[in-house]
């Protein structure tokens, strides 16, 4: 079946704009992640939903940030007033359930440039 | 706070031959699970094999295995015979509190 697709696949944007940013997930997985991986790091924890809700918030960095997951399925990180340092690559990953046992399994990414 | 850490940034063999990435981790868990993910150019994280700390045994997919020694707290990846498509960078990663915790990456180069 289809993986997880992500939406634009590049962004460029002038500092201060807002933009959003869109994950599909797998069709059927409850569990919907979004990481951001800075250049030549590994990618770092933002947010994950439990259907609907956000059942972990902790990892977005400051008040600019927001997610969205409406009916359960797609999922949109927005991001007002970007800064240069918000430049990186932004990765959604889905899985059948939240225990530790599921495998996440990751979009292609978007690549957000603040010029 | 777990951590998880990978202690080289670059490695590079010849096509066919056998490659070990090293892995270390720090967690109170008493049940966990570490993961091995590729990262191609493509950027598409690719689960390549995942091991579960309560089972002894080591996990293998293919060419793909694991040396998982849980007291060491040490989870390397072996690759055999390897080839041209593994270049990619490869990141260790451990579930905790519903995400993954991730290492730096090991970025791999399989030269012809």
């Amino acid at each position: 079946g289809a993986g997880v697709s992500q939406t634009p696949s590049n962004k460029v944007t002038e500092k201060g704009k807002y933009v959003e940013l869109r994950c599909d997930p797998i069709s059927g997985h409850t569990a919907l992640y979004w990481y951001r991986q800075s250049l030549g790091q590994g990618p770092e924890f933002l947010i994950y939903f439990q259907g609907t809700g956000a059942a972990d918030d902790s990892g977005l960095p400051n008040d600019r940030f927001f997610a969205v997951r409406p009916e359960g399925s797609v999922s949109t990180l927005k991001i007002q007033r970007t800064e240069r340092g918000d430049s990186a690559v932004y990765l959604c990953a889905s899985s059948h359930g939240v225990g530790g046992g599921q495998t996440q399994y990751f979009g292609p990414g978007t690549r957000l440039l603040v010029l | 706070a777990q951590t998880v850490t990978q202690s080289q940034p670059e490695m590079s063999v010849q096509e066919a031959e056998t490659v070990t990435l090293s892995c270390t981790y720090d967690t109170s868990e008493s049940n966990y699970y570490l993961f091995w993910y590729k990262q191609p150019p493509s950027r598409q994280m690719i689960l390549v094999i995942r091991q579960e700390a309560y089972k002894q045994q080591n996990a293998t997919e293919n060419r793909f295995s694991v040396n998982f020694q849980k007291a060491a707290k040490s989870f390397s990846l072996k690759i055999s015979d390897s080839q041209l498509g593994d270049t990619a960078m490869y990141f260790c990663a451990q579930h905790s509190n519903y995400q993954l915790i991730w290492g730096a990456g090991t970025k791999l180069i399989i030269k012809p």
